[in-house]
Protein backbone atom coordinates (compact mmCIF):
# COMPACT_ATOMS: atom_id res chain seq x y z
CA UNK A 1 0.00 0.00 0.00
CA UNK A 2 1.27 3.45 -0.75
CA UNK A 3 0.52 6.73 0.76
CA UNK A 4 0.33 6.32 4.12
CA UNK A 5 0.54 3.29 5.99
CA UNK A 6 -0.22 2.18 9.42
CA UNK A 7 0.72 -0.70 11.57
CA UNK A 8 -0.50 -3.06 13.15
CA UNK A 9 -4.25 -2.97 11.57
CA UNK A 10 -6.00 -4.16 14.62
CA UNK A 11 -4.94 -4.13 17.99
CA UNK A 12 -5.81 -5.79 21.03
CA UNK A 13 -4.18 -4.86 24.85
CA UNK A 14 -5.20 -4.96 28.58
CA UNK A 15 -4.66 -1.94 30.94
CA UNK A 16 -1.54 -3.12 31.78
CA UNK A 17 0.05 -3.48 28.19
CA UNK A 18 2.40 -1.26 26.55
CA UNK A 19 2.43 -1.04 22.81
CA UNK A 20 2.98 1.34 20.08
CA UNK A 21 1.27 2.51 16.54
CA UNK A 22 3.24 3.10 13.75
CA UNK A 23 2.99 5.44 10.55
CA UNK A 24 4.85 5.83 7.78
CA UNK A 25 4.11 8.02 4.71
CA UNK A 26 5.67 8.10 0.96
CA UNK A 27 4.39 11.07 -0.25
CA UNK A 28 7.66 13.34 1.01
CA UNK A 29 5.34 15.66 2.90
CA UNK A 30 6.57 17.46 6.56
CA UNK A 31 4.03 17.36 8.53
CA UNK A 32 2.40 14.37 10.65
CA UNK A 33 -0.96 14.10 12.52
CA UNK A 34 -2.34 11.71 14.59
CA UNK A 35 -5.98 11.64 15.32
CA UNK A 36 -8.92 9.57 17.57
CA UNK A 37 -11.79 8.93 15.65
CA UNK A 38 -14.52 6.95 17.85
CA UNK A 39 -17.95 6.12 16.68
CA UNK A 40 -20.77 8.94 16.26
CA UNK A 41 -18.10 11.81 17.44
CA UNK A 42 -15.88 14.58 15.61
CA UNK A 43 -12.52 13.44 14.74
CA UNK A 44 -10.01 14.45 17.67
CA UNK A 45 -6.52 15.39 16.76
CA UNK A 46 -4.61 14.35 19.37
CA UNK A 47 -0.96 15.42 17.93
CA UNK A 48 1.08 17.14 15.17
CA UNK A 49 4.59 17.54 13.82
CA UNK A 50 5.74 19.66 11.46
CA UNK A 51 9.50 19.30 10.25
CA UNK A 52 10.03 16.84 13.30
CA UNK A 53 9.02 18.72 15.64
CA UNK A 54 5.60 18.96 17.55
CA UNK A 55 3.30 21.69 16.92
CA UNK A 56 0.13 20.77 18.55
CA UNK A 57 -0.87 18.56 21.70
CA UNK A 58 -4.76 18.87 22.51
CA UNK A 59 -4.79 17.71 26.30
CA UNK A 60 -3.79 14.25 25.39
CA UNK A 61 -3.63 12.20 28.48
CA UNK A 62 -0.07 10.94 29.33
CA UNK A 63 -0.96 7.55 28.48
CA UNK A 64 -0.38 8.58 24.39
CA UNK A 65 3.47 9.32 23.73
CA UNK A 66 4.05 10.51 20.30
CA UNK A 67 7.49 10.35 18.87
CA UNK A 68 8.53 11.50 15.42
CA UNK A 69 11.90 10.51 14.89
CA UNK A 70 12.08 11.62 11.12
CA UNK A 71 9.56 12.89 8.81
CA UNK A 72 8.37 9.95 6.93
CA UNK A 73 7.45 8.31 10.46
CA UNK A 74 5.38 8.52 13.13
CA UNK A 75 4.51 6.51 16.38
CA UNK A 76 2.22 6.38 19.45
CA UNK A 77 3.18 4.48 22.04
CA UNK A 78 0.47 3.23 24.37
CA UNK A 79 0.96 2.41 28.18
CA UNK A 80 -2.01 1.87 30.70
CA UNK A 81 -4.87 2.71 28.71
CA UNK A 82 -8.31 2.32 29.65
CA UNK A 83 -11.72 1.08 28.19
CA UNK A 84 -12.72 4.47 26.64
CA UNK A 85 -9.49 4.48 24.45
CA UNK A 86 -10.63 1.78 22.21
CA UNK A 87 -10.91 3.42 19.17
CA UNK A 88 -9.56 4.27 15.71
CA UNK A 89 -6.29 5.82 15.80
CA UNK A 90 -5.90 7.92 12.07
CA UNK A 91 -2.34 8.85 10.99
CA UNK A 92 -2.23 11.74 7.86
CA UNK A 93 0.29 13.60 6.42
CA UNK A 94 0.41 16.84 4.41
CA UNK A 95 3.18 19.44 3.32
CA UNK A 96 3.91 22.12 6.49
CA UNK A 97 0.22 24.30 6.80
CA UNK A 98 -1.41 22.25 4.04
CA UNK A 99 -4.26 21.20 5.81
CA UNK A 100 -6.10 21.07 2.32
CA UNK A 101 -4.00 18.49 1.27
CA UNK A 102 -4.15 16.08 4.65
CA UNK A 103 -3.61 12.18 3.33
CA UNK A 104 -4.72 9.71 5.75
CA UNK A 105 -3.84 6.17 6.80
CA UNK A 106 -6.17 3.26 7.20
CA UNK A 107 -6.18 3.55 10.94
CA UNK A 108 -5.43 1.38 13.23
CA UNK A 109 -8.48 -0.05 15.22
CA UNK A 110 -7.70 -0.58 19.14
CA UNK A 111 -9.83 -2.03 21.41
CA UNK A 112 -8.34 -1.57 25.22
CA UNK A 113 -9.86 -4.78 27.64
CA UNK B 1 -14.99 26.81 21.85
CA UNK B 2 -15.74 26.20 18.18
CA UNK B 3 -17.68 23.68 16.86
CA UNK B 4 -19.36 22.08 13.69
CA UNK B 5 -22.61 20.51 13.61
CA UNK B 6 -24.06 18.22 11.04
CA UNK B 7 -26.86 16.54 10.39
CA UNK B 8 -28.34 14.30 10.32
CA UNK B 9 -26.71 11.65 11.79
CA UNK B 10 -28.39 9.07 8.98
CA UNK B 11 -29.28 9.27 6.00
CA UNK B 12 -31.57 6.63 3.70
CA UNK B 13 -32.04 7.74 -0.03
CA UNK B 14 -32.90 5.69 -2.93
CA UNK B 15 -31.10 4.70 -5.11
CA UNK B 16 -30.87 7.85 -8.26
CA UNK B 17 -32.59 10.19 -5.40
CA UNK B 18 -30.50 13.76 -4.12
CA UNK B 19 -28.71 13.62 -0.80
CA UNK B 20 -28.34 16.64 1.07
CA UNK B 21 -25.47 16.95 4.31
CA UNK B 22 -25.71 20.39 6.27
CA UNK B 23 -23.27 21.74 8.58
CA UNK B 24 -23.08 24.87 10.97
CA UNK B 25 -19.73 26.14 12.03
CA UNK B 26 -18.85 28.53 15.18
CA UNK B 27 -15.77 30.77 14.15
CA UNK B 28 -16.38 33.51 11.45
CA UNK B 29 -12.89 33.18 10.78
CA UNK B 30 -13.12 29.63 9.17
CA UNK B 31 -12.47 30.59 5.31
CA UNK B 32 -12.09 26.54 4.47
CA UNK B 33 -14.38 23.68 4.38
CA UNK B 34 -13.50 20.10 3.14
CA UNK B 35 -16.00 17.09 2.73
CA UNK B 36 -14.33 13.73 3.34
CA UNK B 37 -15.50 10.41 2.38
CA UNK B 38 -14.96 7.55 4.73
CA UNK B 39 -16.49 3.90 3.41
CA UNK B 40 -16.36 1.16 5.91
CA UNK B 41 -12.76 -0.08 7.05
CA UNK B 42 -11.25 2.73 4.57
CA UNK B 43 -9.47 5.66 5.34
CA UNK B 44 -11.13 9.02 5.25
CA UNK B 45 -10.68 10.94 1.98
CA UNK B 46 -11.42 14.05 0.67
CA UNK B 47 -14.29 14.63 -1.58
CA UNK B 48 -14.50 18.11 -2.54
CA UNK B 49 -13.81 21.90 -0.72
CA UNK B 50 -14.69 25.29 -0.61
CA UNK B 51 -13.26 28.47 0.55
CA UNK B 52 -14.70 31.28 2.19
CA UNK B 53 -14.51 33.43 -1.41
CA UNK B 54 -16.41 30.99 -2.90
CA UNK B 55 -20.92 30.36 -2.85
CA UNK B 56 -20.56 26.63 -4.66
CA UNK B 57 -18.19 24.73 -6.06
CA UNK B 58 -19.22 21.33 -8.26
CA UNK B 59 -17.38 18.11 -9.47
CA UNK B 60 -20.06 15.71 -11.06
CA UNK B 61 -22.27 14.85 -9.07
CA UNK B 62 -21.28 16.32 -5.81
CA UNK B 63 -21.58 20.24 -5.01
CA UNK B 64 -20.93 22.11 -1.97
CA UNK B 65 -23.08 25.43 -0.95
CA UNK B 66 -21.48 27.81 1.45
CA UNK B 67 -23.53 30.83 3.03
CA UNK B 68 -20.90 32.99 5.45
CA UNK B 69 -23.89 34.94 6.16
CA UNK B 70 -25.87 32.35 8.08
CA UNK B 71 -22.17 30.13 8.81
CA UNK B 72 -23.29 26.70 7.20
CA UNK B 73 -22.27 24.43 4.72
CA UNK B 74 -24.20 21.68 2.90
CA UNK B 75 -22.87 18.74 0.48
CA UNK B 76 -25.40 17.51 -2.53
CA UNK B 77 -25.25 14.38 -4.08
CA UNK B 78 -26.77 13.91 -6.98
CA UNK B 79 -28.13 10.52 -8.86
CA UNK B 80 -27.05 8.47 -5.79
CA UNK B 81 -25.47 5.47 -6.50
CA UNK B 82 -24.96 1.96 -4.17
CA UNK B 83 -20.84 3.30 -4.11
CA UNK B 84 -21.67 6.61 -2.48
CA UNK B 85 -22.85 4.61 0.50
CA UNK B 86 -20.25 5.98 3.53
CA UNK B 87 -20.11 8.45 5.97
CA UNK B 88 -19.27 11.61 5.25
CA UNK B 89 -17.57 14.35 7.52
CA UNK B 90 -17.55 17.90 7.12
CA UNK B 91 -15.11 20.31 8.85
CA UNK B 92 -14.38 23.88 9.08
CA UNK B 93 -10.97 25.57 9.29
CA UNK B 94 -9.87 27.57 12.41
CA UNK B 95 -6.73 30.08 13.45
CA UNK B 96 -4.34 27.44 12.87
CA UNK B 97 -2.40 25.72 9.99
CA UNK B 98 -2.89 22.44 11.41
CA UNK B 99 -6.23 22.23 12.66
CA UNK B 100 -10.08 21.33 11.31
CA UNK B 101 -12.69 21.12 13.62
CA UNK B 102 -14.69 18.21 12.70
CA UNK B 103 -18.47 17.38 12.32
CA UNK B 104 -19.70 14.04 13.64
CA UNK B 105 -20.27 12.34 10.29
CA UNK B 106 -23.55 11.58 8.83
CA UNK B 107 -23.99 7.94 7.73
CA UNK B 108 -25.45 7.38 3.87
CA UNK B 109 -27.02 4.67 3.20
CA UNK B 110 -28.34 4.36 -0.48
CA UNK B 111 -31.08 2.04 -1.44
CA UNK B 112 -31.53 0.00 -3.92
Amino acid sequence: ETGVTQTPRHLVMGMTNKKSLKCEQHLGHNAMYWYKQSAKKPLELMFVYSLEERVENNSVPSRFSPECPNSSHLFLHLHTLQPEDSALYLCASSQVGRIDEQFFGPGTRLTVL
Amino acid sequence: GENVEQHPSTLSVQEGDSAVIKCTYSDSASNYFPWYKQELGKRPQLIIDIRSNVGEKKDQRIAVTLNKTAKHFSLHITETQPEDSAVYFCAASIGSNYQLIWGAGTKLIIKP
